[in-house]
């Protein structure tokens, strides 16, 4: 069974830029998430998708990260404009119980 | 307050040694409590989930188990592919959200 899949693995951008990540659930997973993680820290949820429709944001800086999933399956999330404390890696999860599975994660460096 | 706090925050061991990492919680429902894996430059993998207290779970040289107020993931006699950041992160009632913890960074020596 193919795992959560995530584009780029690594992104580098100036501040004031903005960019995008990608990710492709496990097939028939239902719940997807979007997860920030700060280096030597646990991730933090930033979004839950439940199908289209989003479960939970209440932790996702709105003035400059939005996230959709169109079609029940693929998410994006954007940031714009991105500032240095951006800097993270971006993990998406998806889970059809309890047990969530992650993908490898996009490493934002914000300069 | 943190909700999950992960002790020690480093752990060095030399290959055989057995040893345990600690996870203490406080939420106001547990729904679950969930051990992972992390190894540097991937996502964290599924290890275990435990659901109520006295609950235990094993997986090769792996025993997670659980209190109201605290788990436990024990490792034994364990070889230098152990090494890597355990994360300890618990769901509540109200939603399912994972809460993580820091994590233990576990070095296991030859």
């Amino acid at each position: 069974e193919a795992g959560v899949a995530q584009s780029p693995r690594y992104k580098i951008i100036e501040k004031r830029q903005s960019v995008a990540f990608w990710c492709n659930p496990i097939s028939g997973h239902a719940t997807l998430y979007w997860y920030q993680q700060i280096l030597g820290q646990g991730p933090k949820l930033l979004i839950q998708f439940q199908n289209n429709g989003v479960v939970d944001d209440s932790q996702l800086p709105k003035d400059r990260f939005s996230a959709e999933r169109l079609k029940g399956v693929d998410s994006t999330l954007k940031i714009q404009p991105a500032k240095l404390e951006d800097s993270a890696v971006y993990l998406c999860a998806s889970s059809l119980g309890l047990e969530q599975f992650f993908g490898p994660g996009t490493r934002l460096t914000v300069l | 307050e943190d909700q999950v706090t992960q002790s020690p925050e480093a752990l060095r061991l030399q290959e055989g040694e057995s040893s345990s990492l600690n996870c203490s919680y406080t939420v106001s429902g547990l729904r679950g409590l969930f051990w992972y894996r992390q190894d540097p430059g991937k996502g964290p993998e599924f290890l275990f989930t435990l659901y109520s207290a006295g609950e235990e779970k094993e997986k090769e040289r792996l025993k997670a188990t659980l209190t109201k107020k605290e788990s436990f993931l024990h490792i034994t006699a364990p070889k230098p592919e152990d090494s890597a950041t355990y994360l300890c992160a618990v769901q509540e009632n109200s939603g399912y959200a994972l809460n993580f913890g820091k994590g233990t960074s576990l070095l296991v020596t030859p």
